[in-house]
């Protein structure tokens, strides 16, 4: 079983559009990160949450974590051909910087 | 500032044969872990040291799989005997320490086929 639960799995929208990827677990997590990874490259930080309920913008990213902890959401407004590529969502549940991944997220937008 | 150096990049390997990966985290990073990416899914942790101490290797198949970092610094990831379903990307990473939040540094990858 999945610790981290993305959806949707693929995303393919048109440049302009707004989209929502949800990441959900069961767990309670000390802190959460958001990464993008393009092919053959290794993940890219985006973003870390740490508090219940907290919401940070990155540009045109929205990232959400969940009251409890349990669960985030990473937004995008006006999406981008750049934004294309695999997102991950990752939970630290140990408190040692210690990454389950989520099963990913491959968005790609057409121009 | 220098990222995280993996090599090789790219290896095939026949089923039962071995092969090593090596990797060179970011200068000053305490933390480096080993992680496993099958096509198509996200990473798993497989082990995460701290300078030359095991913090987790409780998902690394102990019976055919090593890593080590003897010094502190460089770290070798061994499979032995290889499986087909070992065939994967093993990406390399560091951060400075094992505190909740701290940046984690992904390296390119080795790409490893098993035949």
């Amino acid at each position: 079983t999945q610790l981290l639960e993305q959806s949707p799995q693929f995303l393919s929208i048109q440049e302009g559009e707004n989209l929502t990827v949800y990441c959900n677990s069961s767990s309670v997590f000390s802190s959460l990160q958001w990464y993008r990874q393009e092919p053959g490259e290794g993940p890219v930080l985006l973003v870390t949450v740490v508090t219940g309920g907290e919401v940070k913008k990155l540009k045109r990213l929205t990232f959400q974590f969940g009251d409890a902890r349990k669960d985030s959401s990473l937004h995008i407004t006006a999406a981008q051909p750049g934004d294309t590529g695999l997102y991950l969502c990752a939970g630290d549940r140990t408190g040692a910087n210690n990454l389950f991944f989520g099963t990913g997220t491959r968005l790609t937008v057409i121009p | 500032e220098a990222g995280v150096a993996q090599s090789p990049r790219y290896k095939i390997i026949e089923k039962r044969q071995s092969v090593a990966f090596w990797c060179n985290p970011i200068s000053g990073h305490a933390t480096l872990y080993w992680y496993q990416q099958i096509l198509g899914q996200g990473p798993k942790l497989l082990i995460q040291f701290q300078n030359n101490g095991v913090v987790d290797d409780s998902q690394l198949p102990k019976d055919r799989f090593s890593a080590e970092r003897l010094k502190g610094v460089d770290s070798t990831l061994k499979i032995q005997p290889a499986k087909l379903e070992d065939s994967a990307v093993y990406l390399c990473a560091s951060s400075l320490s094992t505190g909740t939040g701290n940046t984690i540094y992904f390296g390119e990858g080795s790409w490893l086929t098993v035949v």
